[in-house]
């Protein structure tokens, strides 16, 4: 079956650490996105990626990096300039018809 | 630029109860609307959308939703809710069907 697979489910890092989280899709879905989620704040949009080797800053994309080197693949980068980076983190794409995400199972990042 | 609203945070029902989630949104434009639900530690799975056309709108496990346009709302209901329906939900509007907007979830307690 297609889908979304994120990967770790759970991944802890310490402070100062750079950490990437995994994002792949076997949806042939052009357009894939990174949000952050936390509680009682829905979620907020990282960045995302309309086409292969292009992608745009979300509302929080300050202290993470991404990249689009090939269709089925959005990975995440969490760096140390992320201030408060513990959260969950999800993963989500958009097929040719437009009509609502795809998510992935999420990534619950904890920071220590 | 859009934003969605939904003003309950948490909502406890008994089991085989009514129950309706509110979302209300805003927006100069037309707009799509979408009700995701979200168990823990998972991903957003879509319960229903609305596109175009009827403006009462039925998805999965017994959810329906009807689009108001001149009260910019688009309501989240089921007749008789079960123990399993105990989740997050999420009201999202899109205006291009390319970038999402959420609000900041309802999360739905089903009292035996």
């Amino acid at each position: 079956d297609g889908g979304i697979t994120q990967s770790p489910k759970y991944l802890f890092r310490k402070e100062g650490q750079n950490v990437t989280l995994s994002c792949e899709q076997n949806l042939n879905h052009d357009a894939m996105y990174w949000y952050r989620q936390d509680p009682g704040q829905g979620l907020r949009l990282i960045y995302y990626s309309q086409i292969v080797n292009d992608f745009q800053k979300g509302d929080i994309a300050e202290g993470y990096s991404v990249s689009r080197e090939k269709k089925e693949s959005f990975p995440l980068t969490v760096t140390s300039a992320q201030k408060n980076p513990t959260a969950f983190y999800l993963c989500a794409s958009i097929g040719p018809t437009r009509y609502g995400y795809t998510f992935g199972s999420g990534t619950r990042l904890t920071v220590v | 630029a859009q934003s969605v609203t939904q003003l309950d945070s948490q909502v406890p029902v008994f089991e085989e109860a009514p129950v309706e989630l509110r979302c209300n949104y805003s927006s100069s434009v037309s707009v799509y609307l979408f009700w995701y639900v979200q168990y823990p530690n998972q991903g957003l799975q879509l319960l229903l959308k609305y596109l175009s056309g009827s403006t009462l709108v039925k998805g999965i496990n017994g959810f329906e939703a009807e689009f108001n346009k001149s009260q910019t709302s688009f309501h989240l209901r089921k007749p008789s809710v079960h123990i399993s329906d105990t989740a997050e939900y999420f009201c999202a509007v899109s205006v291009t069907g390319n970038q999402f907007y959420f609000g900041t979830g309802t999360s739905l307690t089903v009292i035996p």
